[in-house]
């Protein structure tokens, strides 16, 4: 069993680009959710999708925005980058409506620093 | 709205000490509390959990009783190890299922 891989681990961007942030969601796990932790904070939650639909969003510009694939793998998108935005971006997956209360898998995350 | 609040860090301690650290929620309802850990360069582990006031959560030598009169989810150890040293966080699964996490507690166990 495979757990949550993502990729890029580290990245470095000038302001105003974009970038893609990529996860692959533990093997059975229908449900992610992305989570940016800046530096000495806990993870703020970004959205979350199930089953490929977002199901739910936290207090984030639309620049942020995602996708999930048919196979439950998902993508980040960030656009016009900020210097805010450097943070460590943490992707989850957990399986089944209640994804909660099973706890979530974490991958190690990407580090994005914005320039 | 909904929040976790935990005690500030660092927390230092020597082997063998005795660890608390504790953690308070605000949430409508009754949500499933969690401790997680976080490992230097490493992402978030699940460490324990409790679904339910009066549910005690154990993992490793670690536990957590959900106390729904207090609003509080504390962890406990009776003895650490250089090991337990990471940043612990407290989180809550409010009742739109999404997880909300406290700031986190830094420990560090000398030997």
């Amino acid at each position: 069993e495979t757990g949550v891989t993502q990729s890029p681990t580290h990245l470095i961007k000038t302001r105003g680009q974009q970038v893609t942030l990529r996860c692959s969601s533990q093997s059975g796990h229908n449900t992610v959710s992305w989570y940016q932790q800046a530096l000495g904070q806990g993870p703020q939650f970004i959205f979350q999708y199930y089953r490929e639909e977002e199901n739910g969003r936290g207090n984030f510009p639309p620049r942020f925005s995602g996708l999930q694939f048919p196979n439950y793998s998902s993508e980040l998108n960030v656009n016009a980058l900020e210097l805010d935005d450097s943070a460590l971006y943490l992707c989850a997956s957990s399986s089944g409506r209640d994804r909660g209360r099973d706890g979530y898998t974490f991958g190690s995350g990407t580090r994005l620093t914005v320039v | 709205g909904d929040s976790v609040t935990q005690m500030e860090g660092p927390v230092t301690l020597s082997e063998e000490a005795f660890l608390t650290i504790n953690c308070t929620y605000t949430a409508t309802g009754y949500p499933s509390l969690f401790w997680y850990v976080q490992y230097p360069g490493e992402g978030l582990q699940l460490l324990l959990k409790a679904t339910k006031a009066d549910d005690k959560g154990s993992n490793k030598g670690f536990e957590a009783t959900y106390r729904k009169e207090t609003t509080s989810f504390h962890l406990e150890k009776g003895s650490v190890q250089v090991s337990d040293s990471a940043v612990y966080f407290c989180a809550l699964e409010n009742r739109d299922d999404k997880i909300i996490f406290g700031k986190g507690t830094r420990l560090h166990i000398l030997p």
